[in-house]
C-alpha cells in the first residue's frame, strides 16, 4: 500500500496568515492526490483534486501544488472558518490511502 | 443537489452482523462508483470498500475481506455494506461517498459500535 505522511500534525495560525500543509507519498503518485477539510462533527469535504484542481465552490484562497512524492496545500489568508482537520489522500492505486491529518486552529 | 444518507448503524456485539445502507439522490447513481470510508473515534480516515457503477467490480481493504460485502441496487439508488463477524476494531463512523479517484461527495455518516 502507498503510505501518506502528513506534516505538521497540528498548527495554529493568525487571521490573514498564510498556512502550508505538507503531504509525502511513499512512491510517485503522479499528481493523484486530493485534499479534504473536516470540521468537528461533520463529514470531510473535498477541496483539491489532481494535486492542484480546485473543487467547485471552494474559496480561491485554497491551492494545491506538488508532484512525484511531495505535495502541499496552501491557505493564502487564514479565516476563522478554515479551522478544522485537513487530510491528504492518494487516488492513484488501490487501496486509496489517507494521511493522518493536520489539525488547524486559529491563534 | 447531491445527497447521500446513511442508515443502519448501532451497537452490536462482537461476532454479530450489521447491514448499512446509503440512499443517494441528486445525481445519476448508476453512472458512478461508490465507496465506504470509516473513521474510528478521534482517528483518521480509512477506506473500506468500493464498487463499480454496474456493481460488477468490488474492492476491499485487507482487514475486511471475507467479512464485509459491498453491493448496490441501481434501481433504488442505494448502496449497501453487509458487515459480518464484526470486531471491536470495526467500531467507527461509516461514510458512503461517491467519486472516482477521490471522494467528491460524502454522507453524514452512521456510527457502528462493536462491543459486548
Amino acid at each position: 500500500d502507498i503510505q501518506m505522511t502528513q506534516s505538521p500534525a497540528s498548527l495554529s495560525a493568525s487571521l490573514g496568515e498564510t498556512v502550508t500543509i505538507q503531504c509525502r507519498a511513499s512512491e510517485d503518485i503522479y499528481s493523484g492526490l486530493a485534499w479534504y477539510q473536516q470540521k468537528p462533527g461533520k463529514s470531510p469535504q473535498l477541496l483539491i483534486y489532481g494535486a492542484s484542481s480546485l473543487q467547485d465552490g471552494v474559496p480561491s484562497r485554497f491551492s494545491g501544488s506538488g508532484s512525484g512524492t511531495q505535495y502541499s496545500l496552501k491557505i493564502s489568508s487564514m479565516q476563522t472558518e478554515d479551522e478544522g482537520v485537513y487530510f491528504c489522500q492518494q487516488g492513484l492505486k488501490y487501496p486509496p490511502t489517507f494521511g493522518s491529518g493536520t489539525k488547524l486552529e486559529i491563534k | 443537489e447531491v445527497q447521500l444518507v446513511e442508515s443502519g448503524g448501532g451497537l452490536v456485539q462482537p461476532g454479530r452482523s450489521l447491514k448499512l445502507s446509503c440512499a443517494a439522490s441528486g445525481f445519476t447513481f448508476s453512472n458512478y462508483g461508490m465507496h465506504w470510508i470509516r473513521q474510528a473515534p478521534t482517528k483518521g480516515l480509512e477506506w473500506v470498500a468500493s464498487i463499480s457503477p454496474s456493481g460488477g467490480s468490488t474492492y476491499y481493504r485487507d482487514s475486511v475481506k471475507g467479512r464485509f460485502t459491498i453491493s448496490r441496487d441501481n434501481a433504488k439508488s442505494t448502496l449497501y455494506l453487509q458487515m459480518d463477524s464484526l470486531r471491536s476494531e470495526d467500531t467507527a463512523t461509516y461514510y458512503c461517498a461517491t467519486g472516482g479517484h477521490w471522494f467528491a461527495y460524502w454522507g453524514q455518516g452512521t456510527l457502528v459500535t462493536v462491543s459486548s
